[in-house]
């Protein structure tokens, strides 16, 4: 089945650590997507990407970092900048602007 | 501003009752309307988009939009418990990544 694919569902980090969450997709979709979601709160956008080897920031790209060197995959790196990771990390993709997204499972990162 | 604005709830209903759930957006130019629908600890799942003004039925909901007014709202007929969760309105201008609303929480009493 196709789909969005996220690992870990978990991850802790200590202080000062970088990680980096994974995202595949086998949808064939051009444009993929990062967004963070802190408890009670809406989606607000990290990273996304139309098309390979280029991505633009959202609104919250600071202390994160993201590479897009083929179709399928979109990894996020969580950088020890980021000051406050500990959230609910969900990445989606879509294969047009006219259609919503399909999301993957999501990462839940907490700070340890 | 925020430019997606939703009532965080919860909203409360009876089991059978329509809820109706609603949303304003800031950015005149937003061209595309979505509404998820995300259970706790999950990921967003579409329910319905909509583009044109006006209604868009599908089942149990109908999504209504009004660009003038830069209203969009969600109507869920005969609901059910299972539609419990929080539904998030999202919302597009052109090639631009989706914005979301913080959420409003439903909770559909038996």
């Amino acid at each position: 089945d196709g789909g969005i694919t996220q690992s870990p569902k978990y991850l802790f980090r200590k202080e000062g650590q970088n990680v980096t969450l994974s995202c595949e997709q086998n949808l064939n979709h051009d444009a993929m997507y990062w967004y963070r979601q802190d408890p009670g709160q809406g989606l607000r956008l990290i990273y996304y990407s139309q098309i390979v080897n280029d991505f633009q920031k959202g609104d919250i790209a600071e202390g994160y970092s993201v590479s897009r060197e083929k179709k399928e995959s979109f990894p996020l790196t969580v950088t020890s900048a980021q000051k406050n990771p500990t959230a609910f990390y969900l990445c989606a993709s879509n294969a047009d602007s006219d259609y919503g997204y399909t999301f993957g499972s999501g990462t839940r990162l907490t700070v340890v | 501003q925020k430019e997606v604005e939703q009532n965080s709830g919860p909203l409360s209903v009876p089991e059978g009752a329509i809820a109706s759930l609603n949303c304003t957006y800031s950015d005149r130019g937003s061209q595309s309307f979505f509404w998820y629908r995300q259970y706790s600890g999950k990921s967003p799942e579409l329910i319905m988009f909509i583009y044109s003004n006006g209604d868009k039925e599908d089942g149990r909901f109908t999504a209504q939009l009004n660009k003038a007014s830069q209203y969009v709202s969600l109507l869920i007929r005969d609901s059910q418990p299972s539609d419990s969760a929080t539904y998030l309105c999202a919302v597009r201008a052109g090639r631009r990544a989706l914005t979301f609303g913080s959420g409003t929480r439903l909770q559909v009493q038996p």
